[in-house]
């Protein structure tokens, strides 16, 4: 089956460093570029980070950047997403996607079901 | 950083109605850059138009995308029971990948 699987998702305080990971199955993981979208309580969609499929290019939100870092582990079929000093404001379910690219555009075509990670004291 | 509106913000309407929903970039946009998703509650986020107007796999011909430059609309031609959802536009061309707030369509 095609997937992506996020784990790691938490409770933690102002701060403090938690890493989620997602891991896919069913498709040949080390030929996408993936990205983390973020979705806070009852709000809309941000987009957090991109990576390429080799891991060498990176790409972060401005609300992010110098505290969350992106990588891949594509013999473990793995994405990762490193979070340090947390802010209440990073309290979100975090998303996991696969960027589907063609001449005619590119989307995130496949999801995880989210890990939520909460910020709190 | 290109900031993505869409209206309206929510959209009552009946089974068999037609749906308009719009968004607006601050700047251009490439066509092969604007996308369309749709969330249900306690769902992930699911693809349904890329590149302003290609049906993803498993979209219905019910929605259809349109627009170009900086106004894009999502067009879903007589609404079905599992089409009440909330749908975002994302433009995926220029960093970073912003998408709009949404636009909720529920049963008038």
């Amino acid at each position: 089956e095609v997937q992506l699987v996020e784990s790691g998702g938490d409770l933690v305080q102002p701060g403090g460093s938690l890493r989620v990971s997602c891991t896919a199955s069913g498709f040949t993981f080390n030929t996408y570029d993936m990205n983390w979208v973020r979705q806070a309580p009852g709000k809309g969609l941000e987009w957090v980070s991109h990576i390429g499929a080799a891991g060498r290019t990176k790409d972060y939100a401005g609300s992010v950047r110098g505290r969350f870092t992106i990588s891949r582990d594509n013999a473990k079929n793995s994405l990762y997403l490193q979070m340090n000093s947390l802010r209440a404001e990073d309290t979100a379910i975090y998303y996991c996607g696969r960027l589907y690219t063609t001449s005619s555009g590119k989307a995130l075509d496949m999801w995880g079901q989210g890990t939520l990670v909460t910020v709190s004291p | 950083e290109i900031v993505l509106t869409q209206s309206p913000g929510t959209l009552s309407l009946s089974p068999g109605d037609r749906a308009t929903l719009s968004c607006r970039a601050s700047q251009s946009v490439s066509s092969t850059s604007l996308v369309w998703y749709q969330q249900k509650p306690g769902q992930a986020p699911r693809l349904l138009i890329y590149g302003a107007s290609r049906r993803a796999t498993g979209t219905p011909d019910r929605f259809s995308g349109s627009g170009s430059g900086t106004d894009f609309t999502l067009t879903i031609s007589r609404l079905e029971p599992e089409d009440f959802a909330v749908y975002y536009c994302q433009q995926s061309g220029n960093s970073p990948f912003t998408f709009g707030p949404g636009t909720k369509v529920d049963i008038k």
